[in-house]
């Protein structure tokens, strides 16, 4: 089946800069997507590569390397709110619209 | 952006009897899904509710334990039969629509989660 790796737990101090990796199966790669979970409440979009490279999106960016089946999640001037589960996911290989994701990393902000 | 409704937003239920829960979208979407995420794991596809014919389920998931519904493009239901503690999960309907021409990607729109406890 398909793999998703990424880091369980991560600590980081507010205003800081944390990166979250992942890894995952690149045969039949269809886009690698991220989204946020607070605790509690349904994940929400953060972002989609197709290509490789980085592409920004205010304090949060993200980078695809398909050769190397790698991308992270590089979020910058942490704020308390960014506290929450960060799941990485890509398309399944039989079904595009259906997702696998990893199991989750869930980051804490401290002041 | 797709905005999806879903309720209940929590409920605890006593075990051997069954809940439904509704997902309702605000436009027209060809793909509903219903996932299951139990404490501290992530998010598992439970089935795909299709419209007009039987949801399609994954692996471990039957449909005498978890009936769908899906007779219109704006709404779907799921039905957890016979529950059990093991059934507590946060269930999450999910819809997204193929991309225009153009586009570069699908984005899966989740709604807000039912919190089922099983008591």
């Amino acid at each position: 089946g398909q793999n998703i790796d990424q880091p369980t737990e991560m600590t980081a101090t507010e205003g800081a800069i944390v990166q979250i990796n992942c890894t995952y199966q690149t045969s039949g790669f269809n886009g690698l997507f991220w989204y946020q979970q607070h605790a509690g409440e349904a994940p929400t979009f953060l972002s989609y590569n197709v290509l490789d490279g980085l592409e920004e999106k205010g304090r949060f960016s993200s980078f695809l390397s398909r050769s190397k089946g790698y991308s992270y999640l590089l979020l910058k001037e942490l704020q308390m709110k960014d506290s929450a589960s960060y799941l990485c996911a890509q398309p399944r290989m039989d079904s595009s619209y259906k997702l696998i994701f990893g199991s989750g990393t869930r980051l804490l902000v401290r002041p | 952006s797709a905005v999806i409704s879903q309720k209940p937003s929590r409920d605890i239920c006593q075990r051997g009897t069954s809940l439904t829960i509704q997902c309702q979208v605000d436009s027209q979407v060809t793909m509903m899904f219903w996932y299951r995420q139990q404490p501290g794991q992530s998010l598992t596809l439970i089935a795909t509710a299709n419209q007009g014919s039987e949801a399609t389920y994954e692996s471990g998931f039957v449909i005498d334990k978890f009936p769908i519904s899906r007779p219109n493009l704006t709404f779907s239901t799921l039905t957890v039969s016979n529950m059990s503690p093991e059934d507590s999960s946060i269930y999450l309907c999910s819809v997204e629509d193929p991309p225009g021409a153009g586009a570069l990607n699908t984005e899966a729109f989740f709604g807000q989660g039912t919190r089922l406890t099983v008591v």
